[in-house]
């Protein structure tokens, strides 16, 4: 069974501090997204990661994937409340099928 | 990115009822994704609609219960059928653009309660 899991479930971290999210997949794959979902809105897609090794950067946020260990991570640099949300990893197993992560709720408090 | 404009945004339905949610593109698009997100859970994939064709289950969905309409390009609609308070969820529709990763961009969701 396919299963995408993320680690942790929950997060609350202190702003300015630095921590790291990650995505574990069971099965091949060399694409995956990072999505953030605000309470009560739909899915903002934030990273694409297309190959092994693949590492983005957007602000305060970093995305790499290692596709021999499947396993994607999302790194969060001197946290700030804005970045309070929940992040999904979303892996595709065939063109256009997504399973999505179990989801980790961050919360950033002063 | 795509504009996606999904409705309606919430209802509240009664047991043994049906609701059809509608997903309209800004533009042309060949997939379009189905997604249920259950309270305090992740995504799941019900169906891909692609136009001119029957829509492709996933496990544990099926068309007499989630039927599914394509009728062009730039819409689509779900049919929630004969609901029960187990399907209160969160239902959401994606299109993928195309280009560059394929991203799916999603629209606002429909939050459904069923009493």
């Amino acid at each position: 069974e396919l299963k995408v899991e993320q680690n942790p479930l929950f997060l609350s971290m202190q702003e300015g501090k630095n921590y790291t999210i990650y995505c574990n997949y069971s099965t091949t794959s060399d694409r995956l997204y990072w999505y953030r979902q605000d309470p009560g809105k739909s899915l903002e897609s934030l990273f694409v990661l297309l190959s092994n090794g693949a590492v983005k950067q957007e602000g305060r946020l970093m995305a790499s994937l290692d596709t021999k260990a499947r396993l994607s991570t999302l790194h969060i640099t001197a946290a700030v409340h804005d970045l309070s949300a929940t992040y999904f990893c979303a892996v595709d197993i065939y063109p256009d099928k997504l399973i999505f992560g179990t989801g980790t709720r961050l919360q950033v408090f002063p | 990115s795509a504009v996606i404009s999904q409705k309606p945004s919430r209802d509240i339905c009664q047991r043994g009822t049906s609701l059809t949610i509608q997903c309209q593109v800004d533009s042309q698009v060949t997939m379009m994704f189905w997604y249920r997100q259950q309270p305090g859970q992740s995504l799941t994939l019900i169906a891909t609609a692609n136009q001119g064709s029957e829509a492709t289950y996933e496990s544990g969905f099926v068309i007499d219960k989630f039927p599914i309409s394509r009728p062009n390009l730039t819409f689509s609609t779900l049919t929630v059928s004969n609901m029960s308070p187990e399907d209160s969820s969160i239902y959401l529709c994606s299109v993928d653009r195309g280009g560059s990763g394929n991203i799916q961009y999603f629209g606002a969701g429909t939050r459904l309660s069923v009493l």
